[in-house]
């Protein structure tokens, strides 16, 4: 059974500073990986996902994660906050197959200090 | 863009009522998922649906129940109503069940 472990609930940076927000999965096949934000009172919004091929994967809001098999990590990134990056944040893994769907992670808030 | 909508923003009702949560996908999805999601516990799948008047439980169905009727379309039915479920309720379809999901807006569901 897939699954997904995001440590800790919140994390606080300064605006400009490096965003790490860590997701380790657990799957028994070559899994896919997503990340979603959420705001205040809104839908979850994806911001990026790797299925296969290049494992540094780009995506919007100059928001990237880099697979590592060997760590069983889907790290998300960003080299300098911003105010509007404060949300909450979903790590998702899945496996292709027809039985399969996304487990989500527990989530983890982002706030950004001015 | 793939559009993801869900009937209310907010909703207010008294325990024992019957309530309706609607969902529509503009994509031609053959997947949809409810979940409910509460501060501290993520996501919890309710219930899906991988095609008309096909569903298959979730983690969390009790006191739940769906219906698909037309393929854009996914209802949540919450038969009676009780505080317990006082939530926002996530709608969200894909095309295929392993690949990413698309969200709704969500709605804020309070029973009081």
């Amino acid at each position: 059974a897939q699954s997904v472990t995001q440590l800790g609930s919140h994390v606080s940076v300064s605006e400009g500073a490096l965003v790490l927000l860590r997701c380790n999965y657990s799957s028994s096949v070559p899994p896919y990986l997503f990340w979603y934000v959420q705001y205040p009172n809104q839908g979850l919004q994806l911001l990026l996902k790797y299925t296969t091929g290049a494992t540094l994967v780009k995506g919007i809001n100059g928001f990237e994660a880099e697979f590592k098999k060997s760590e069983t990590s889907f790290h998300l990134t960003k080299p300098s906050a911003h105010m509007s990056d404060a949300a909450e944040y979903f790590c998702a893994v899945t496996e292709e197959g027809a039985n399969s769907k996304l487990t989500f992670g527990k989530g983890i808030t982002l706030s950004v200090r001015p | 863009d793939v559009k993801v909508t869900q009937s209310s923003r907010y909703l207010v009702k008294r325990t024992g009522e019957k309530v309706f949560l609607e969902c529509v996908q503009d994509m031609d999805h053959e997947n949809m998922f409810w979940y409910r999601q509460d501060p501290g516990l993520g996501l919890r799948l309710i219930y899906f649906s991988y095609d008309v008047k096909m569903k298959e439980k979730g983690d969390i169905p009790e006191g739940y129940s769906v219906s698909r009727e037309k393929k854009e379309r996914f209802s949540l039915i919450l038969e009676s109503a009780s505080t317990n479920q006082t939530s926002m309720y996530l709608c969200a379809s894909s095309m295929t069940s392993w690949m990413e999901q698309f969200f709704g807006p969500g709605t804020r569901l309070t029973v009081l």
